[in-house]
């Protein structure tokens, strides 16, 4: 079946670029989540890539998909201490696929030292 | 602009109790989602509601019923309360019609069992 694969943390240093990585199985996968979750509060849409395109660029945010290798990621520019959180890569698929139901990762923790 | 809410946020119950967690949304999205999200294991669909009037079965059904009660109300309900199903819930809701049909999720609700 599906799954999605993530280191589970990362940290880095004010200022630095972080790059959290993501492997999925699902070929078909039309479109592909980035979620981000703060202490105590629920997923927010971070950003998001269609199948067709291999980079998306959104302010601090990049991301790079190869498909061949079913290979996601994410990097955050002048990573802030204010992006400490938890990541999570999503895929479209698993139970009713057509409906919108995403397979998560585990999540990357991501820590930002001052 | 409230998005997805839910209540309660906190509960703590005993085992053998029941109870259940409501959920609401006011973007007049077909679909709303159940997960818990357990420490190390991402999260997991429990059921899901592709539109008003049908549920299905997600990844982990078993010990939880839900009610799809009008479109912006999906319920989930613990009808004999066990340890295990202590966790954090969270419901989430998308919208069909838009392409890439991001999932938008509440604060969660924190569920302890002793």
């Amino acid at each position: 079946g599906e799954d999605v694969e993530q280191s589970l943390f990362l940290s880095v240093r004010e200022g630095d670029s972080s790059v959290i990585n993501c492997t999925y199985t699902d070929s078909s996968s039309t479109y592909l989540y980035w979620y981000k979750q703060e202490p105590g509060a629920g997923l927010q849409l971070l950003t998001y890539i269609f199948s067709n395109m291999d980079m998306k660029q959104d302010q601090r945010l990049t991301v790079l998909l190869n498909k061949k290798d079913k290979h996601l990621s994410l990097r955050i520019a002048d990573t802030q201490t204010g992006d400490s959180a938890i990541y999570f890569c999503a895929e479209k698929g698993g139970y009713g696929g057509s409906q919108g139901n995403l397979i998560f990762g585990k999540g990357t923790k991501l820590s930002v030292k001052p | 602009n409230a998005g997805v809410t839910q209540t309660p946020k906190f509960q703590v119950l005993k085992t053998g109790q029941s109870m259940t967690l409501q959920c609401a949304q006011d973007m007049n999205h077909n679909s709303m989602y159940w997960y818990r999200q357990d420490p190390g294991m991402g999260l997991r669909l429990i059921y899901y509601s592709a539109s008003e009037g049908t549920t299905d079965k997600g990844e982990v059904p078993n010990g939880y019923n839900v009610s799809r009660l009008n479109k912006r109300e999906f319920s989930l309900r613990l009808e004999s309360a066990a340890p295990s199903q202590t966790s954090v819930y969270f419901c989430a809701s998308s919208d069909i019609w838009t392409a890439n049909q991001p999932q938008h999720f509440g604060d969660g609700t924190r569920l302890s069992i002793l």
